[in-house]
């Protein structure tokens, strides 16, 4: 069964703390990881991984993945309080099934 | 920016009964996706869908699932007889391919079984 773990599972920081949130995997048929940001509806997209060791970064977000190891890390710098969300790691296999982790629950306070 | 849209955003339903869930996939995309949501727990797999055809589907989209593609804009889920359980957040999703491609989700239907 494939799985996704993501952890912490919730954190709680102020404005301008850095944070790095984890998800590890263990599924058949990898294709690819993607992060999404989910506040109060669809989870928006953010990145997508398929080879190990090169980051995606966009803005203060950035993102990598480490195929041997099976995890990534999404790092955020600089945290506003508009980056308070649940932050979704999915893994992509066969026909584009995704499978989900729990989520890590993001609080960023003034 | 081009958006998956869903329809209704919540649909209260008696247990027994039929619903249909109806999503608007990006125009040029080809793949399309349900997934649901239980409250409180991941996001889930239900369903893909290409060429007019499933390509793969979850333990979870029994026979009391189907989907249909009825023209070329709309993508809808059924659920024959609805249970208790079928309460959840489900989401469509779509994407121009399954390989390298990011899925785009809607905003979701809240479906609540009573």
């Amino acid at each position: 069964e494939d799985k996704v773990v993501q952890s912490p599972l919730s954190l709680v920081v102020h404005e301008g703390d850095t944070v790095t949130l984890n998800c590890s995997y263990e599924v058949t048929n990898f294709r690819s990881l993607l992060w999404y940001k989910q506040e109060k509806k669809a989870p928006t997209f953010l990145f997508m991984l398929t080879s190990s060791g090169i980051e995606k970064k966009s803005g203060r977000l950035s993102s990598i993945l480490d195929k041997k190891e099976l995890f990534s890390i999404l790092n955020i710098t600089a945290t506003q309080t508009g980056d308070s969300a649940v932050y979704l790691c999915a893994v992509g296999t066969s026909y584009g099934k995704l499978t989900f982790g729990q989520g890590t629950i993001l609080t960023v306070h003034p | 920016e081009p958006e998956v849209t869903q329809t209704p955003s919540h649909q209260v339903t008696q247990m027994g009964q039929e619903v249909i869930l109806r999503c608007v996939p990006i125009s040029n995309h080809l793949y399309f996706y349900w997934y649901r949501q239980i409250l409180g727990q991941k996001v889930e797999f239900l369903v893909s869908f290409y060429n007019n055809e499933i390509s793969e589907k979850s333990e979870i989209f029994d026979d009391q699932f189907s989907v249909e593609r009825p023209d070329g804009s709309n993508f809808t889920l059924k659920i024959r007889s609805t249970k208790l359980e079928d309460s959840a957040m489900y989401f469509c999703a779509s994407s121009p391919r399954y390989l390298n491609q990011p899925q785009h989700f809607g905003d979701g239907t809240r479906l609540s079984i009573l």
